[in-house]
Formats: C-alpha cells, sequence, structure tokens
C-alpha cells in the first residue's frame, strides 16, 4: 500500500536551515507521472503548498518562498527532502509531503505531518 | 499567481442539512481543481479532482461542480462524520495553491 511518512527535527532555531525528508514506500519514485509535494500548515491556519518535484525531476515551488526552498530526491532510497533556509517563527508549522500524479488528479496520498516549531 | 477565495469561512450546519462550498479562482483555472477534507490533527483526505470527478471511496454525497473561476463543493445531507474543514485547490499552473478553508460546524 502506498504510504508517506515524514522526517526531521522537532525544533530549529531562528536563521538555521531546516532539512525535512519525506519516505515512500508503495511506488517508486522513478515511475512515470509520479511527483511528490511538500504543504506545511501552521497552527489553526490554511494549508499552504510549498514545492513539487516529478519523477523527470521537474521542479516547482512557492513564488513566495522560491529564494528559501530547495526540494530533491534521491529515488534508490525512494526519499524526497526539502531544505527550508533562515527558518523564522513564522515557519512554524505542521509539514506534509504528499503524493500528486502527473495529469488530472489532486493530492492522494498524505503523510503523517511533522510538527516543526522554530524557537530560540 | 492565482489566488483561491473560499466562501463561507464558517459555515453552521445540521446532520441532514445539503450543505454548498464555495471556491473562487482569481483568474480561469480550466477544470482543475480538487477538494479535500481535514479533521483536527490529521493530514487532509483527498475527495474530488477536475472539479467534479469523485475520488475512490469517497461518499456520493459529496458532489463537485463549476470551471472557469467558480466551482462549489456539495454534501446532499450532511452526516456526522463531515464536520471538518474544507479545501480548494488549483493544480492549473504552478504556483499551486489552497483556498483559505471553510469549516463545518454543528449547528
Amino acid at each position: 500500500q502506498v504510504t508517506l511518512k515524514e522526517s526531521g527535527p522537532v525544533l530549529v532555531e531562528p536563521t538555521e536551515t531546516l532539512t525535512l525528508t519525506c519516505t515512500v514506500s508503495g511506488f517508486s519514485l522513478s515511475n512515470t507521472r509520479m511527483g511528490v509535494s511538500w504543504i506545511r500548515q501552521p497552527p489553526g491556519k490554511a494549508l499552504e503548498w510549498l514545492a513539487h518535484i516529478f519523477s523527470n525531476d521537474e521542479k516547482s515551488c512557492s513564488t513566495s518562498l522560491r529564494s528559501r526552498l530547495t526540494i530533491s530526491k534521491d529515488t534508490s532510497k525512494s526519499q524526497v527532502v526539502l531544505t527550508m533556509t533562515n527558518m523564522d517563527p513564522v515557519d512554524t508549522a505542521t509539514y506534509y509531503c504528499a503524493r500528486k500524479l502527473k495529469g488530472e488528479g489532486g493530492f492522494d496520498y498524505w503523510g503523517q505531518g511533522t510538527l516543526v516549531t522554530v524557537s530560540s | 499567481d492565482i489566488q483561491m477565495t473560499q466562501s463561507p469561512s464558517t459555515l453552521s450546519a445540521s446532520v441532514g442539512d445539503r450543505v454548498t462550498i464555495t471556491c473562487r479562482a482569481s483568474q480561469s483555472i480550466s477544470s482543475w481543481l480538487a477538494w479535500y477534507q481535514q479533521k483536527p490533527g490529521k493530514a487532509p483526505k483527498f475527495l474530488i479532482y477536475k472539479a467534479s470527478s469523485l475520488e475512490s471511496g469517497v461518499p456520493s454525497r459529496f458532489s463537485g461542480s463549476g470551471s472557469g473561476t467558480e466551482f462549489t463543493l456539495t454534501i446532499s445531507s450532511l452526516q456526522p462524520d463531515d464536520f471538518a474543514t474544507y479545501y480548494c485547490q488549483q493544480y492549473n499552473s504552478y504556483p499551486w495553491a489552497f483556498g483559505q478553508g471553510t469549516k463545518v460546524e454543528i449547528k
């Protein structure tokens, strides 16, 4: 069955770089049309799309966060990695990874999410 | 960037009510719209894609409609399990974007 699981630090200090890993199973990141996004949700607030990567290495990311975000994948490890530089307390949120196939559908499978708190 | 605006922000309803949530895009997104349901402390659940196609396993009381810039999610007869927050999301063009959410609460 398809699963995604986020991992990374629960606490980061302001100005640090956050690195989150999404480990997937039940599908291959090398399969045509496969893609994974990172999405975050500050406490009590709405979902915010951050970045996406497809199997062919096509990437895109949020306009407002472009200078701080990098998304990459390691197909052999079934992992998608998000790095976000210069973390600030406003970046405190639950970070989700989610699968989206190229084409018609939306985010059909989601990880459980990981809460990242930015504080000194 | 395309902005997604949902209305209302909060909706109070009773079990058995017909409920409609609206999502508007700041420019045309054709039918490239998805809907999600989220309960507190949980990841969103995928409901509808391409504006009106029901994801497998989603109850038929959920339906979606619209194209261009205006879309609706309708729950034909609200059930206790449906009290949650609902989000629309456009995937017509990058950057993809979510609406701000509509919370459906018990009246």
